[in-house]
């Protein structure tokens, strides 16, 4: 059963500072990947999708990396800014069902 | 695009009472799945309807539990008796044929 995990829970970084959030999943035959961003009593919005057969997607100032025979991917924020501040959550599809399992997400807040 | 629209927003009701929550997704995405979400068990998948047929139902809890996609542009989630513990928010998605997710704002359910 694919289980995927996001670390830290919880981060708090100074304004400007570059970040790193993590997701790791335990079953490499993944379909695809997708970063979600929720704000506090929000829905989630889509920010980056990674393909099985790609290693990285760039938004901005976003950027998403797959290492899909380690079973990680990891998201890039430059610069980071206030209004970043959010829970971010990463979650795969195993097949073209497009059903997404969820990490736990990492609350991020960015401190002016 | 609107995106997609789930109503209502918010509902609060009494235990044994009917509820139903609504769901019209972004025009032309043939998947469509509903979530529920909360601080306990995170994001849930509960059905997952492929060019309005039901293909996975095996995360609807329990047959109070029912969903049906009579056309492309509408969905329905309705709880009936509703109880305490369906207390969450309910989201809606919609998957293009590319795999991304686009979510709804969500229904936050109370029942009292």
């Amino acid at each position: 059963k694919q289980e995927v995990t996001q670390i830290p829970a919880a981060l708090s970084v100074p304004e400007g500072e570059n970040l790193v959030l993590n997701c790791s999943f335990t079953d490499s035959a993944i379909y695809n990947l997708q970063w979600f961003r929720q704000d506090p009593g929000k829905g989630l919005t889509s920010l980056l999708l990674i393909q099985s057969s790609q290693r990285e997607q760039t938004s901005g100032r976003l950027n998403a990396s797959l290492d899909k025979s380690s079973g990680r991917s990891t998201l890039y924020i430059a610069a980071s800014q206030p209004g970043d501040s959010a829970t971010y959550l990463c979650a795969v599809t195993m097949d073209s069902s497009y059903k997404l399992i969820f990490g736990s997400g990492t609350r991020l807040l960015v401190r002016p | 695009d609107a995106g997609v629209i789930q109503s209502p927003r918010h509902e609060v009701t009494e235990m044994g009472q009917e509820v139903t929550l609504r769901c019209k997704p972004i025009s032309g995405h043939n998947s469509l799945f509903w979530y529920r979400q909360t601080m306990m068990r995170g994001l849930e998948l509960l059905i997952y309807f492929n060019n309005n047929v039901p293909i996975d139902d095996s995360g609807m809890p329990e047959d109070r539990f029912s969903a049906k996609m009579p056309n492309a542009s509408f969905s329905t989630l309705k709880i009936q008796p509703s109880e305490p513990r369906d207390s969450a928010v309910y989201f809606c998605a919609s998957s293009s044929l590319q795999g991304a997710a686009y979510f709804g704002p969500g229904t936050r359910l109370t029942v009292t």
